[in-house]
This record gives C-alpha cells, sequence and structure tokens, in this order.
C-alpha cells in the first residue's frame, strides 16, 4: 500500500537549537514528496518538495529537506528553530492507483512542532 | 493562502440540511481538490477534478456531492445523508499531472458545525 507516515505526535525543541521532523513514505516508483505547516484556524502553506534531482531541498522560510532513498524518508530539517515556527507540520506523498490512474497526495498525521523560548 | 478563496470561513448546519462550501481559485489551475480534516487526523480526500465538467470520488465521498462547471469553482455540497460532518474543510488546487504541476496549494478552510 502507498503511505506516508510521521512517527511522532509532537516535537519539542528550544529556540536557537536546530529541529528535524520525520516523514517516512511507501510508494511504488519515484516518489514526489512534500512538506506543508499549518498553522491554527489556516489552510496548509507549502513549505518544499522533492520530485528529481538534489537530495537536499531547500525550501521557504529556512527550512530543507533531505531525501533518503535507502531509508525511504524525507525528514524536515532547519538549523537554528524560531518561536514562530512552532505549528502543524504534514508529509505528503504523491500517490498513483494502478486502477484507475488517480493521482493524489497522501498526508501523514501530522507533527506538531513546539519550539520554546 | 494566496490565489485561492473559501467561503464562509465558519458554517453551522441543522439537522437535515444540505449545506454548500466555496471554492474559488484564481491561479489558472486546471486540477482542484475538497479535503476534510479531523483533529489528530491527517487530511482526507472527498473530491477531486482535473479539469472542467469532469471530477472523481476521493476515499470518503459519501455523503457529499462537487460540480465544476468553471475552471475556477469547485463548490462541495455536504448532503443529509453525512452524519458526522463536523470538521475542517479545505479546498486546493494545482497546475495538474505531472512532476512540479502536482503541488497543491490551498484555501484557508472552512469550519463546519452541527447545531
Amino acid at each position: 500500500a502507498q503511505s506516508v507516515a510521521q512517527p511522532e505526535d509532537q516535537v519539542n525543541v528550544a529556540e536557537g537549537n536546530p529541529l528535524t521532523v520525520k516523514c517516512t513514505y511507501s510508494v511504488s516508483g519515484n516518489p514526489y514528496l512534500f512538506w506543508y505547516v499549518q498553522y491554527p484556524n489556516r489552510g496548509l502553506q507549502f513549505l518544499l518538495k522533492y520530485i528529481t534531482g538534489d537530495n537536499l531541498v531547500k525550501g521557504s522560510y529556512g527550512f530543507e529537506a533531505e531525501f533518503n532513498k535507502s531509508q525511504t524518508s524525507f525528514h524536515l530539517k532547519k538549523p537554528s528553530a524560531l518561536v514562530s515556527d512552532s505549528a502543524l507540520y504534514f508529509c505528503a506523498v504523491r500517490t498513483r492507483a494502478m486502477d484507475t490512474g488517480r493521482r493524489a497526495l497522501t498526508f501523514g498525521s501530522g507533527t506538531r512542532l513546539q519550539v520554546q523560548p | 493562502d494566496g490565489g485561492i478563496t473559501q467561503s464562509p470561513k465558519y458554517l453551522f448546519r441543522k439537522e437535515g440540511q444540505n449545506v454548500t462550501l466555496s471554492c474559488e481559485q484564481n491561479l489558472n489551475h486546471d486540477a482542484m481538490y475538497w479535503y476534510r480534516q479531523d483533529p489528530g487526523q491527517g487530511l482526507r480526500l472527498i473530491y477531486y477534478s482535473q479539469i472542467v465538467n469532469d471530477f472523481q470520488k476521493g476515499d470518503i465521498a459519501e455523503g457529499y456531492s462537487v460540480s465544476r462547471e468553471k475552471k475556477e469553482s469547485f463548490p462541495l455540497t455536504v448532503t443529509s445523508a453525512q452524519k458526522n460532518p463536523t470538521a475542517f474543510y479545505l479546498c486546493a488546487s494545482s497546475i495538474g499531472p505531472g512532476g512540479t504541476g502536482e503541488t497543491q496549494y490551498f484555501g484557508p478552510g472552512t469550519r463546519l458545525l452541527v447545531l
């Protein structure tokens, strides 16, 4: 089955420290991977994506993610966390149904990032 | 959220009532999507449309209906058959199939509550 998993419901980090939000995936073929951020009562904002190319992808607000094919992971990282980074983060993978050809994004359950001052 | 608008921000539904959530985009995107978000869960796909006058069921389409008469608009109706409609509803759009075109951009959401 094609899926994406975020193993941590919450990540706590002190301001100024590096942060990592974990994501693993299971898809057939080459994966299209995405990270989104959601602030309370708002829609999702696109952060970055991996389609092909360099394994280290840089995105908005200083975030980056590393694609690791052997570990089927796409962890989100930032060298120095800000209090304003506190939000809900979603990893997503593009899935394609073998029978209908339907292309869709399958989302993880989300990880709440809490950055303490 | 830029380029995709959803209205209303909050919507209250009475028992047995159908309600319609609006989604409009000015990004000239071909594809549009409706998701439902419940606390502690990721987004679940309700319906999607790859092109005008065509739409397909997602994973949780029962109790919902859509139309796609214009490229810019993809309204979602929550019917009385949806017994547990309380959720946060998100609309998204993307350029279309293939590579970077599959990046989805989201509206601000509509919170539906049952009276």
